[in-house]
């Protein structure tokens, strides 16, 4: 089966400070893709990142940045410097392409990030 | 706006009554999601349509549930018999077909009280 695990429930930051928010997957997929999605107040869920199982290369776009490592089934994101605009709710999704075709997500239950000014 | 829509944002029924809710996706996608998500969890998977075809459900979706995409365009979810249980926001997802698993759009959902 999978699943998606966000332990942290709620990291409070100051500003600037860069803030890391973790997931662990399971999954018995060889192909699979991840994703990080932001979910402000105004609760429309944010594409943020996708990553595909094949690519383990950790980039950064901006001010974001992940972490994914297969050995340990982690994809972990970080906010540098982080602003009090980036204060939001963060989901960790996990999808099959082949699970049925039909590229659900599979998410985890969030991690509230406050960053204070 | 160009994105995912959906209405109405907010709806108050008392239970018993029905509840229909609508999803415009963005224009070009042609896969439709509908999620619930309850407060303090990520959202949960209900049903998900190609085109206008409704190719898969999840068991979340009880009988009192029913999705619908006539036209493969716009999609309407439609809850008879509202428990309390069914308290929850309601979001739409659309996306761009093929096994690339392009990245979902989301609305900006529908949030349902059931008092």
């Amino acid at each position: 089966a999978q699943k998606v695990t966000q332990a942290q429930t709620e990291i409070s930051v100051v500003e600037k400070e860069d803030a890391t928010l973790d997931c662990v997957y399971e999954t018995r997929d060889t192909t699979y893709y991840l994703f990080w999605y932001k979910q402000p107040p105004s609760g429309e869920l944010v594409f943020l990142i996708r990553r595909n199982s094949f690519d383990e290369q950790n980039e950064i776009s901006g001010r974001y940045s992940w972490n994914f490592q297969k050995s340990t089934s982690s994809f972990n994101f970080t906010i540098t410097a982080s602003q009090v605009v980036d204060s939001a709710v963060y989901f960790c999704a996990l999808s099959d392409p082949y699970g049925g075709a039909t590229n659900k997500l599979i998410f985890g239950t969030g991690t509230l990030l406050a960053v204070q000014p | 706006d160009t994105g995912v829509s959906q209405n109405p944002r907010h709806k108050i029924t008392k239970r018993g009554q029905n509840v229909t809710f609508r999803c415009d996706p963005i224009s070009e996608h042609n896969r439709l999601y509908w999620y619930r998500q309850t407060l303090g969890q990520g959202p949960e998977f209900l049903t998900y349509f190609q085109n206008e075809a409704q190719l898969e459900k999840s068991r979340l979706l009880s009988d009192r549930f029913s999705a619908e995409r006539p036209k493969g365009s716009f999609s309407t979810l439609e809850i008879q018999r509202t428990e309390q249980g069914d308290s929850a926001m309601y979001l739409c997802a659309s996306s761009v077909g093929g096994l690339g698993n392009t990245e979902a759009f989301f609305g900006q959902g529908t949030r349902l009280t059931v008092v």
